[in-house]
């Protein structure tokens, strides 16, 4: 089993959709979960971090976390074709300082 | 403020040829990670370093690959010698502590071909 799993996708969404992306995680004491996209070609860079249970809202992205279920999710309101990158979920052992990314999912928002 | 600075970008090499890898990261940030990211895959932890010390290097080969911090500012990451599996982009990112909540800050990449 991977430490952290995502949907395999690829994901694709009509413009002015919702597209809902999840992430499993196996190391129970992780208490960091961020959310990275990446273009193709590009570096991933951060969209949204959470620490706590519950919901987290950023303009059109909501980050979702349920550390009993260790699944945490991002939601992206009105999708628009800026938003087809691939999303990598990183989940953070702050006592052990380590972070682990899950493979992504391709997300495609058609217009 | 500056991001993490990588050089090259771009590195083509024979497979048994030598290769390096130069990382200068945020400014006034302890942590320092490389990463490999393989077409289709996710960023896999190579070496993890807090200022000049290795958090984690439990995923580096070490028969071909080595990493160095010795100013506990910027690193440098070998490889030798390649293989034709090593093609991958490799990634440097920063963060200001390994054991804090911080973000990880990703420089461009150094796109890595073994022929």
């Amino acid at each position: 089993q991977k430490e952290v799993e995502q949907n395999s996708g690829p994901l694709s969404v009509p413009e002015g959709a919702i597209a809902s992306l999840n992430c499993t995680y196996s190391d129970r004491v992780s208490q960091s979960f961020f959310w990275y996209r990446q273009y193709s070609g590009k570096s991933p860079e951060l969209i949204m971090s959470i620490y706590s249970n519950g919901d987290k809202e950023d303009g059109r992205f909501t980050a979702q976390l349920n550390k009993a279920s260790q699944y945490v999710s991002l939601l992206i309101r009105d999708s628009q074709p800026s938003d087809s990158a691939t999303y990598l979920c990183a989940v953070k052992n702050t006592n052990a300082g380590k972070s682990t990314f899950g493979d992504g999912t391709t997300l495609t928002v058609k217009p | 403020e500056a991001g993490v600075a990588q050089s090259p970008r771009y590195k083509i090499i024979e497979k048994r040829q030598s290769v390096a890898f130069w990382c200068n990261p945020i400014s006034g940030h302890a942590t320092l990670y490389w990463y490999q990211q393989i077409l289709g895959q996710g960023p896999k932890l190579l070496i993890q370093f807090q200022n000049n010390g290795v958090v984690d290097d439990s995923q580096l080969p070490k028969d071909r690959f080595s990493a160095e911090r010795l100013k506990g500012v910027d690193s440098t990451l070998k490889i030798q010698p390649a293989k034709l599996e090593d093609s991958a982009v490799y990634l440097c990112a920063s963060s200001l502590d390994s054991f804090g909540t911080d973000t990880q800050y990703f420089g461009p990449g150094t796109r890595l071909t073994v022929l």
